[in-house]
C-alpha cells in the first residue's frame, strides 16, 4: 500500500478563496482524521470519521471549514472563505480498528496570503 | 477536549546520552499511548506504542507508563544526532463512545554532536 495520499503538498491562495484539501486513506482503514499543526497550537484533531460517517467535528474551528467522506477511499477538508490565520500544515491520518496508532499521509502545507 | 501536555523544549542532550521526554494526559480512561517521532517538514510518524502499566523496550527505546499517575514517559538511550526531532505524545480517548487520537504539543529534542 502507498500510505496515506495527500494532495496537494503545498497550496498558496488568497484571501477569500476556496481551498479543497484531499486525502486517500489506506485501504482497509476505518477511521480518518483531520488534523492541523502550528507553531503555536500544535497538532490539533479537526474532525474524524468512522466507516465514511463524521463521528466528532468539535475541533472544527468554524462554519468556514467542512469536511466530507463519499467514499472509504476518500475524504475532502474545504475551507471558503480562507483567511490568513488559516495557513498552517494540514495531516491526514488513517487507522483500522483496534489498531490504535494512526498512520499519517505527508501533509498539505496551507498558506493564505 | 481532553488534554495532553508536554514540555515543549528545546531538551538538549549529549551524544551518548539518555534523553528522557514526558508526557501527561488528563483523561483517566485512556487505554492506549503512543510516541510520534516529526522530523523538521515532515509527517509524524510512530515509533513506540504501550497499553499497559510498566516498561516497554523497542532497541534503544524505553516507554514507560504509569496510569495511576497519568504519566508516560519515554526514553531514548545512546541518543544520536539522527534522534534530533520532536516527539510527540498521543492518547487514544478510547473510554467511552469514541476514538479520538489526541496529541500533545511535542518536545524538541536537540542531540549535539
Amino acid at each position: 500500500d502507498a500510505g496515506v495520499i495527500q494532495s496537494p503538498r503545498h497550496e498558496v491562495t488568497e484571501m477569500g478563496q476556496e481551498v479543497t484539501l484531499r486525502c486517500k486513506p489506506i485501504s482497509g482503514h476505518d477511521y480518518l482524521f483531520w488534523y492541523r499543526q502550528t507553531m503555536m497550537r500544535g497538532l490539533e484533531l479537526l474532525i474524524y470519521f468512522n466507516n465514511n460517517v463524521p463521528i466528532d467535528d468539535s475541533g472544527m474551528p468554524e462554519d468556514r471549514f467542512s469536511a466530507k467522506m463519499p467514499n472509504a477511499s476518500f475524504s475532502t477538508l474545504k475551507i471558503q472563505p480562507s483567511e490568513p490565520r488559516d495557513s498552517a500544515v494540514y495531516f491526514c491520518a488513517s487507522r483500522s480498528m483496534g489498531q490504535g496508532f494512526a498512520f499519517f499521509g505527508q501533509g498539505t502545507r496551507l498558506t493564505v496570503v | 477536549q481532553k488534554e495532553v501536555e508536554q514540555n515543549s523544549g528545546p531538551l538538549s542532550v549529549p551524544e551518548g546520552a539518555i534523553a528522557s521526554l514526558n508526557c501527561t494526559y488528563s483523561d483517566r480512561v485512556s487505554q492506549s499511548f503512543f510516541w510520534y517521532r516529526q522530523y523538521s517538514g515532515k509527517s509524524p510518524e510512530l515509533i513506540m506504542s504501550i497499553y499497559s502499566n510498566g516498561d516497554k523496550e523497542d532497541g534503544r527505546f524505553t516507554a514507560q507508563l504509569n496510569k495511576a499517575s497519568q504519566y508516560v514517559s519515554l526514553l531514548i538511550r545512546d541518543s544520536q544526532p539522527s534522534d534530533s526531532a520532536t516527539y510527540l505524545c498521543a492518547v487514544d480517548d478510547y473510554g467511552g463512545a469514541t476514538n479520538k487520537l489526541i496529541f500533545g504539543t511535542g518536545t524538541l529534542l536537540a542531540v549535539q554532536p
